[in-house]
């Protein structure tokens, strides 16, 4: 069974910085892309990053770029976002999603909360 | 990039059908096949209800069809059951591999 789970959310003051990671299980994490979806209190979906398989490909939304950064370890199967310089708006619930070949979503983790406010 | 265009919210009687269009651009929707739909019920993590326009994945009722013509995308839930009411969204694949998201839909259930 797939599953990703999240961590490192927290209440953070604008202009801080946070690590999120991914734990991935029940599948060949190295074989895939993988990403990260957000979604603003009461908003919609918006997507925020990906790193292909063997990281030689990372890409950013506009909004993120410059200020967050996604790795991946794959010999321990977990993901990270670097979020550095958060904002206000920054806040949302952070999804790691599992993608099957630069298609679509086809597994997603509880998501994780990061609230920035001071 | 913009978010696609989708209704703010879309309403049906039980056993009507309903369809919610994602309008996007020749850059995103227009370019690639690769459509996808979530369905959301409140509190509750997204999931994957049409892949590559049409597809449904495993365990997806065959009520939830999709099509494309164009840059615009559109979702059609047939026989529409109190369950079906939930947010819906799309998603492209954008030209810079990137991913962009609909602004959401509303399904309420009369």
């Amino acid at each position: 069974e797939v599953q990703l789970v999240e961590s490192g959310g927290g209440l953070v003051q604008p202009g801080g910085s946070l690590r999120l990671s991914c734990s991935a299980s029940g599948f060949t994490f190295s074989y895939y892309s993988m990403h990260w979806v957000r979604q603003a209190p009461g908003k919609g979906l918006e997507y925020v990053a990906g790193i292909s398989p063997d990281a030689d490909r990372r890409l950013y939304a506009d909004s993120v770029k410059g200020r967050f950064s996604i790795s991946r370890d794959n010999l321990n199967s977990i993901q990270y976002l670097q979020m550095s310089s958060l904002r206000p708006d920054d806040t949302a619930v952070y999804y790691c999603v599992k993608d099957p070949r630069i298609s679509y979503f086809d597994y997603w983790g509880q998501g994780i909360l990061v609230t920035v406010s001071s | 990039h913009s978010a696609l265009t989708q209704p703010a919210s879309v309403s049906g009687s039980p056993g009507q059908s309903i369809t919610i269009s994602c309008i996007g651009t020749s850059s995103d929707v227009g370019l690639y096949h690769s459509v996808s739909w979530y369905r959301q019920h409140p509190g509750k993590v997204p999931q994957l209800i049409l892949y590559d326009v049409t597809q449904r994945p495993s365990g997806i009722s065959n009520r939830f069809s999709g099509s494309k013509s164009g840059s615009t995308a559109s979702l059609t839930i047939s026989g529409l059951q109190a369950e079906d009411e939930a947010d819906y969204s799309c998603c492209a694949l954008a030209f810079d591999g990137t991913y962009i998201f609909g602004t959401g839909t509303k399904v309420t259930v009369l």
